[in-house]
């Protein structure tokens, strides 16, 4: 399994602020991917972080909002822009290798509050 | 119609029995089908995956999985008060580029 990293672990975050969020793998995956968690819901995916490439957005979510960089296998940064209290979630990276028979792990998540 | 759909319970049984934790997913094509616990406050933790049709056991896990009935199961056999959590069922297909689609989870109470 990939042990994953994220940072920070949770921020309170002024409204009109963006916050950058780091996820290290310590191993060469294919797939990076970002997902949202608000209170009570499930999981819903913000985009596919592809490396040296433009995200793949979900519908509802664009580039604007959640700007994402993946510069190499092993890392990449999703950054909640011009936040408003709507934005108040957990922000997790997923990470997994292309094809039918891989898992799929996450990491610690991110706890953000926009006040 | 969701995509996944999981009852959200809660789901209450007592110390040592089964709990059994069912799934259905509306696309056909999904191939690959995932089932994580969350608890609160924290990330979701791995801990079944399957893609053949039948059960595939881990411990005191059983997944089960019918594509002909689009239904995917967990049974959790000897339950203990540590396994009270919110179970997060998910499918995936490739061609969809590998992202998963989640449930919105069956919450989980074990009672001793």
């Amino acid at each position: 399994s990939a042990v994953i990293s994220q940072k920070p672990s949770r921020d309170i975050c002024q409204r009109g602020t963006s916050l950058t969020i780091q996820c290290q793998v310590d191993s060469q995956v294919t797939m990076m991917f970002w997902y949202r968690q608000q209170p009570g819901q499930s999981l819903t995916l913000i985009a596919t972080a592809n490396q040296g490439s433009e995200a793949t957005y979900e519908s509802g979510f664009v580039i604007d909002k959640f700007p994402i960089s993946r510069p190499n296998l092993t890392f990449s940064t999703l950054t909640v822009s011009n936040m408003s209290p709507e934005d108040s979630s957990i922000y997790l990276c997923s990470v997994s290798y292309r094809g039918l028979r891989t898992e799929a792990f996450f990491g610690q998540g991110t706890r953000l509050t926009v006040v | 119609q969701k995509e996944v759909e999981q009852n959200s319970g809660p789901l209450s049984v007592p110390e040592g029995a089964i709990a059994s934790l069912n799934c259905t997913y509306s696309d056909r094509g999904s191939q690959s089908f995932f089932w994580y616990r969350q608890y609160s406050g924290k990330s979701p933790e791995l801990i079944m995956f399957i893609y053949s049709n039948g059960d595939k056991e881990d411990g005191r896990f059983t997944a089960q999985l019918n594509k002909a009935s689009q239904y995917v199961s967990l049974l959790i056999r000897d339950s203990q008060p540590s396994d009270s959590a919110t179970y997060l069922c998910a499918v995936r297909r490739l061609e969809y580029g590998n992202k998963l689609v989640f449930g919105a989870g069956t919450i989980l109470r074990v009672k001793s």
